[in-house]
């Protein structure tokens, strides 16, 4: 059985720093590129990151550019999120999430339960 | 405000159908045929009931189904049933530089 549980979250002030946690089970890690995807409180879900097998390569949506940073460890099977230089609108369940397929794309076939970040003074 | 415009909320009784509408640009959902939507209870993991635009993951029933016409695409729900009072997403490939953009959601009431 595919499990993705995220921990990490928790309240932070604004500049703060926070890291998350996706430890992955029931599948190839290895083999599949993963994502962080974030739903703020009252909005719609919002792709924030994502990583490549081997974690060579990274793409982030431009409002967490030069502050986030995604990696994983393959021999953990485990992913993470650095959150740096937090600001309140950062504030939302983190998602860790599984694509479809290993190669191309199709949608998230698995998602995690989320971790809640809230960024408040 | 999301990249692709769902209505806030539809509503229907028990066996009757809905739509929920997807609208985006040409620059994702008119773009590419790698439409997906998600069915997410709240405090549950969102789940993938369509992906491709209309293909359908295993085990996710055949009321679910979806089609897209330009730059829009849609979800419908046929023989509405209580437990599929959920939030729909909607979820289109927009590139390699975007990667994916998502929908504001729709909130299903089944009356």
């Amino acid at each position: 059985e595919v499990q993705l549980v995220e921990s990490g979250g928790g309240l932070v002030q604004p500049g703060g720093s926070l890291s998350l946690s996706c430890a992955a089970s029931g599948f190839t890690f290895t083999g599949y590129w993963m994502s962080w995807v974030r739903q703020a409180p009252g909005k719609g879900l919002e792709w924030v990151a994502n990583i490549n097998h081997g974690g060579s390569e990274k793409y982030y949506v431009d409002s967490v550019k030069g502050r986030f940073t995604i990696s994983r460890d393959n021999a953990e099977n485990s992913l993470y999120l650095q959150m740096n230089s937090l600001r309140v609108e950062d504030t939302a369940v983190y998602y860790c999430a599984r694509p479809l397929y290993t190669s191309g794309w199709a949608g998230f076939e698995y998602w995690g339960l989320g971790t809640v970040v809230t960024v408040s003074s | 405000q999301s990249a692709l415009t769902q209505p806030r909320s539809v509503s229907g009784s028990p066996g009757q159908s809905v739509t929920i509408s997807c609208t985006g640009t040409s620059s994702n959902v008119g773009g590419y045929n790698y439409v997906s939507w998600y069915q997410h209870h709240p405090g549950k993991a969102p789940k993938l009931i369509i992906y491709d635009v209309n293909k359908r993951p295993s085990g996710v029933p055949d009321r679910f189904s979806g089609s897209k016409s330009g730059n829009t695409a849609s979800l419908t729900i046929s023989g509405l049933q209580a437990e599929d009072e959920a939030d729909y997403y909607c979820c289109s490939y927009a590139g390699s530089y975007t990667f994916v953009v998502f929908g504001g959601g729709t909130e299903l009431t089944v009356l």
